[in-house]
């Protein structure tokens, strides 16, 4: 297995509403990443997990919350998020810290709508 | 004499044709590169990457070339295909930070 897998794939929430977003791999890499892309923009990393602790917070606000249950995956827990929130959020792991040597694996995405 | 560095947010070219994608990158500590591909809908895929210690490395079709004097990064694609639209990223890392994204651009081949 070679793949990055993120669900749901699309998920329109209220701006009071509790959500998750999924992120699995089993390709045994250690470091686990969640990204955030507006449209017709780079990516911009918001977390970076490495064997389960969280190591790097990009200043993200407290309305997203990262979990590491197991080295196989990553959530994101969204709560009271506001319509400039909506964005594809990706999640990428690599077999190295910060893939300074073979990079990151990139799953689809899920696109978020706040509402 | 013609410029290099320039990040074009869009490329329009022919199929068949080569096509070259720039990219400028920031920090000159910066010891590896790698150019992702994006399709709609889609996340980055990994197309070819290239350490600090190199200027060239070649791929299938692809051919990433480095110049540290002036910082810049270009993709050359060989016999641009319908299949190859997407957006190109360049990304750097610095050891000890994550991958950061350089400005994407947006390949359109027409057949």
């Amino acid at each position: 297995d070679t793949e990055v897998t993120q669900t749901p794939k699309h998920l329109v929430m209220g701006m009071t509403n509790k959500k998750s977003l999924k992120c699995e791999q089993h390709m045994g890499h250690r470091a686990m990443y969640w990204y955030k892309q507006k449209a017709k923009k780079p990516p911009e990393l918001m977390f970076v997990y490495s064997y389960e602790k969280l190591s790097i917070n990009e200043s993200v606000p407290s309305r997203f919350s990262p979990e590491c249950p197991n080295s196989s995956l990553l959530n994101l827990h969204l709560h009271a998020l506001q319509p400039e929130d909506s964005a594809l959020y990706l999640c990428a792991s690599s077999q190295d810290y910060l893939g300074q040597n073979y990079g990151y694996t990139f799953g689809s995405g899920t696109r978020l709508t706040v509402v | 004499g013609e410029s290099v560095g320039l990040h074009l947010p869009t490329l329009s070219v022919q199929e068949g044709d080569n096509s070259i994608i720039n990219c400028a990158y920031s920090n000159s500590a910066s010891d590896y590169f790698i150019w992702y591909k994006q399709e709609s809908g889609k996340g980055p895929q990994f197309i070819i990457d290239i350490r600090s210690n190199m200027d060239k490395r070649q791929g299938q079709r692809v051919t990433v070339l480095l110049n540290k004097t002036v910082k810049h990064l270009s993709l050359q694609i060989a016999a641009t295909q319908p299949g190859d639209s997407a957006v190109y990223f360049c990304a750097e890392t610095v050891p000890g930070t994550a991958l950061i994204f350089g400005k994407g651009t947006t390949l359109s081949v027409s057949s």
